[in-house]
């Protein structure tokens, strides 16, 4: 099983629509969390960091489900400029090495 | 934030050469590590950048093939050893900032 696994998408999503997607975790004594966006031929940016107890960001909210061992991203209102490969992040702690996940692409159509 | 520059941005090369990547940061960082991301792929962590001792490689990369050095807190190179077809990428340099990883802005290489 891959350590960390989200649904690769493309979510095809109108502009002003609310979209949302999941990432697990395969590691249950990682600790850190994070969304990153990654843009076409470009580096991957930081988002947000993920904090056990949600956190939000304007029109991005993001969750953490231990248990269940996933995280998520809800976008609100989306934009045309929210088009991109949202890339998951799990990491154990701060010495360890950060696991990606192969990304979600996201289109969102005028 | 830290401002990170890779050089080149991007080269063409011929199979069985090699070319050395430039990272340049703006402030001190203790952690630096490269990264390959492959067409549709995610990201692969290469190498740990260790200033003042060898870098500490995962599984599957080596010295031989990727060599790298990182002579101050601010500056590392990676060298991509007789390249194959197969070496074509896009190679990033990460610092951890804060327990945070900024990328710098890669290296698009592609191999003939």
């Amino acid at each position: 099983r891959k350590e960390v696994e989200q649904d690769p998408g493309p979510f095809n999503v109108p502009e002003g629509a609310t979209v949302a997607f999941n990432c697990t975790y395969s590691n249950s004594a990682s600790q850190s969390f994070f969304w990153y966006r990654q843009d076409c031929r470009k580096e991957p940016k930081l988002l947000m960091s993920v904090y056990s107890s949600g956190n939000e960001d304007g029109r991005f909210t993001a969750q953490l489900n231990r248990a269940s061992q996933y995280i998520s991203l809800l976008i609100r209102d989306s934009k045309l400029s929210d088009s991109a490969t949202y890339l998951c992040v799990a990491s154990r702690n701060r010495d360890d090495k950060i696991i990606f996940g192969k990304g979600t692409r996201l289109h969102i159509l005028p | 934030s830290a401002v990170i520059s890779q050089k080149p941005s991007r080269d063409i090369c011929q199979r069985g050469t090699s070319l050395t990547i430039q990272c340049q940061v703006d402030s001190q960082v203790t952690m630096m590590f490269w990264y390959r991301q492959q067409p549709g792929q995610s990201l692969t962590l290469i190498a740990t950048a260790n200033q003042g001792s060898e870098a500490t490689y995962e599984s599957g990369f080596v010295i031989d093939k990727f060599p790298i050095s990182r002579p101050n807190l601010t500056f590392s190179t990676l060298t991509v050893s007789n390249m194959s077809p197969e070496d074509s990428s896009i190679y990033l340099c990460s610092v951890d900032l804060a327990e945070v990883e900024f990328f710098g802005p890669g290296t698009r290489l592609t191999v003939l």
